[in-house]
């Protein structure tokens, strides 16, 4: 897992309610990612930043939110507009931000988001 | 469309025994190609990268192959231990914004 932290490992919700998972990492990596990992899926990216105060949406956006307010840290928020948010969440950083295709990712421990 | 493709879909092996497990892609342009190993309820970690000019990388008792004319990949696990169970993910890079593209994933379980 490197020196990427993700809390919580766990996480309920109920339907209707705003859930902020967390990602720390102390790599001092550029660029840091946000994937979801359905049973039987491949991981789908939800948003990625390349720097500080700065990020883009990626191909599953919709009812995620991001914040990246320094440098170690990309919160990611699940709102209640998100239809389907049961999931296993990873957030994943690179070293560079000139060419995400080449860096390889280094993958937090994930978190287990269930909304009853 | 750009598509990585894993098979088979879960793989049950004997401890000690070989497996290899393959990986087909339709990405273009073709930029590297990533073996990762993810253990149930735990991030993927990196085993190989490969990139076009490379044919074989071997990193201890694990080597992906790379054939970028029919665009497969393979990764063979040799002697097999008990720890090696979890999914492997093949990711290829590439298309025209360098995007990561995941594979399912197969699941290997080795038995006693």
């Amino acid at each position: 897992d490197g020196g990427i932290t993700q809390s919580p490992k766990y996480l309920f919700r109920k339907e209707g309610q705003n859930v902020t998972l967390s990602c720390e990492q102390n790599l001092n990596h550029d660029a840091m990612y946000w994937y979801r990992q359905d049973p039987g899926q491949g991981l789908r990216l939800i948003y990625y930043s390349q720097i500080v105060n700065d990020f883009q949406k990626g191909d599953i956006a919709e009812g995620y939110s991001v914040s990246r307010e320094k440098k170690e840290s990309f919160p990611l928020t699940v709102t209640s507009a998100q239809k389907n948010p049961t999931a296993f969440y990873l957030c994943a950083s690179t070293p560079g931000h000139q060419d995400r295709s080449t860096d390889t990712q280094y993958f937090g421990p994930g978190t287990r988001l269930t909304v009853l | 469309k750009n598509q990585v493709e894993q098979s088979p879909q879960s793989l049950i092996i004997l401890e000690g025994k070989n497996c290899t497990l393959q990986c087909n892609y339709t990405v273009s342009p073709f930029s590297n190609l990533r073996w990762y190993k993810q253990d149930t309820g735990r991030g993927p970690v990196s085993l190989t990268i490969m990139t076009f000019s490379e044919n074989t990388k071997s990193n201890g008792r694990y080597t992906a192959t790379l054939d970028a004319d029919t665009k497969q990949s393979s990764l063979h696990i040799t002697a097999s231990q008990l720890s090696d169970s979890a999914s492997y993910i093949c990711v290829v890079s590439g298309g025209s914004q360098g995007n990561l593209i995941f594979g399912k994933g197969t699941k290997l379980s080795v038995k006693p």
